[in-house]
């Protein structure tokens, strides 16, 4: 499974969009990037995931380089509530078997 | 919307004892993952199945074992457990393909004593 690189922790200030990166350089052509977050000690949360186009939904937008070594999570209005752990992961396998593998995270304090 | 369902959400056992853990996946998937994660630590993929058919093993000890029934729910069952066995363990259903999500069930946190 491709690995990816993350900062141990990032601070940002409430209300401000939060920057999260994330780097895969060894990531392939039919692997897909997600991002979980864990909010202590609940079940990892589905926050979005892509190919190579960038993605948006109500939570977060996702933006991925042309070459798809890197990407980064926006949270454009951080709230108290966004503090959590933060997982990038890249996602492959053969139908059924296609497990997402937890790296280290980025833990995100957002401050008042 | 449904979600994934995990029973018990607190278990307590003694050393040596056995548990088991039961996942509830969403309707209509058909893929189940366990996780392990001790305190401190990140979620560690333990083991999957698909249509009910074991499809991928992680870091499970052999003192576990697993499977998925016909109605496509899921039981981790432990046997001699041991104190280091102490962790959450959540359990994630998918629709199978990578392109789409796995929602985590609120997970089962097991102490053993």
């Amino acid at each position: 499974d491709a690995k990816t690189t993350q900062p141990t922790s990032m601070d940002c200030a409430e209300g401000r969009a939060a920057n999260l990166p994330c780097n895969h350089s060894t990531i392939s052509g039919n692997e897909y990037v997600y991002w979980y977050r864990q909010i202590h000690s609940q079940g990892p949360q589905y926050i979005i995931h892509g190919l190579k186009n960038n993605e948006t939904n109500e939570m977060a937008s996702l933006i991925i380089t042309e070459d798809r070594k890197s990407s980064t999570l926006i949270l454009p209005h951080a709230t108290l509530r966004d503090t959590a752990v933060y997982y990038c992961i890249v996602r492959v396998g053969n139908p059924g078997s296609e497990k997402l593998v937890f790296g280290k995270g980025t833990k995100l304090t957002v401050n008042p | 919307a449904a979600g994934v369902i995990q029973s018990p959400r607190h278990l307590i056992k003694e050393k040596r004892e056995t548990a088991t853990l039961k996942c509830y996946p969403i309707p209509r998937h058909d893929t189940v993952y366990w996780y392990q994660q001790g305190p401190g630590q990140d979620p560690q993929f333990l083991i999957s199945f698909y249509e009910k058919m074991q499809s991928d093993k992680g870091s499970i000890p052999d003192r576990f074992s697993a499977q998925q029934f016909s109605d496509y729910h899921s039981e981790l069952n432990m046997s001699s457990l041991e104190l280091g066995d102490s962790a959450l363990y959540f359990c994630a259903s998918s629709f199978r393909g990578q392109s789409t999500e796995a929602f985590f069930g609120q997970g089962t946190r097991l102490t053993v004593v």
